[in-house]
């Protein structure tokens, strides 16, 4: 089955600076990505996600990036703000059938006023 | 509130109760899912139900066994847990099986 790996387990930030969070993923056929925000004591929610078919996809300050060969994905944050902190997950599966979403294992982003 | 919501919010046990936890969602979602969630761990997928039928099960102990009367409601119902089980219990939906939309989870002790 599936298997991600997300790095770094946790990531303190000056506020104003940028955060970068990377899941890499075993399966090949894994076509949708999607990243989660749960701020604490609160639900996941879902705050991007991209598709294998594009490489990029921006939405305004929180961007995603896709590399199929190496299979690997990236969550950057620009411009950090202290409500940012929050712990990040990411997931993959192959598309239709979330029954195989595999979820990272969490990455706490501090950001520091 | 994202229109989905789980009860109750808190819930200590001892090995020998029974209780059951409880997820409601308004969205038309016609998915449901059960997952846990223990601490410095990957959120951990129970169970899937699509149309009221059970599509997942993930090798998930008979001590928990859900139930999902309509597209709506779900389920899950636990007797002689261990305090391993201690965790959060998330409920989530989807359309067509992608962007979930959680509860708030069910912080449970088992003693």
């Amino acid at each position: 089955g599936e298997n991600v790996e997300q790095h770094p387990s946790t990531l303190s930030v000056q506020e104003g600076d940028s955060a970068v969070i990377k899941c890499t993923y075993s399966d090949s056929a894994s076509n949708y990505f999607p990243w989660y925000k749960q701020e604490l004591g609160k639900r996941p929610q879902l705050i991007i996600d991209i598709r294998s078919n594009v490489g990029e996809k921006k939405d305004q300050r929180i961007a995603v990036t896709l590399n199929k060969t190496a299979k690997h994905f990236s969550l950057h944050i620009t411009e950090t703000q202290p409500e940012d902190s929050a712990v990040y997950f990411c997931a993959a599966s192959f598309s239709g059938s979330a029954r195989q979403l595999t979820f990272g294992s969490g990455t706490q982003l501090t950001v520091l006023p | 509130e994202t229109g989905v919501t789980q009860t109750p919010r808190h819930l200590v046990m001892g090995m020998t109760n029974k209780k059951s936890l409880k997820c409601e969602q308004h969205l038309g979602h016609n998915a449901m899912y059960w997952y846990k969630q223990s601490a410095k761990k990957p959120l951990e997928l129970m169970f899937v139900y699509s149309l009221e039928e059970r599509v997942e099960n993930n090798s998930v102990p008979s001590r928990f066994s859900p139930e999902c009367p309509n597209s709506s409601h779900l389920f899950l119902h636990l007797h002689t847990l261990q305090p391993e089980d201690s965790a959060l219990y998330l409920c989530a939906s989807s359309r067509g099986f992608e962007k979930l939309f959680f509860g708030s989870g069910t912080q449970l002790s088992v003693l």
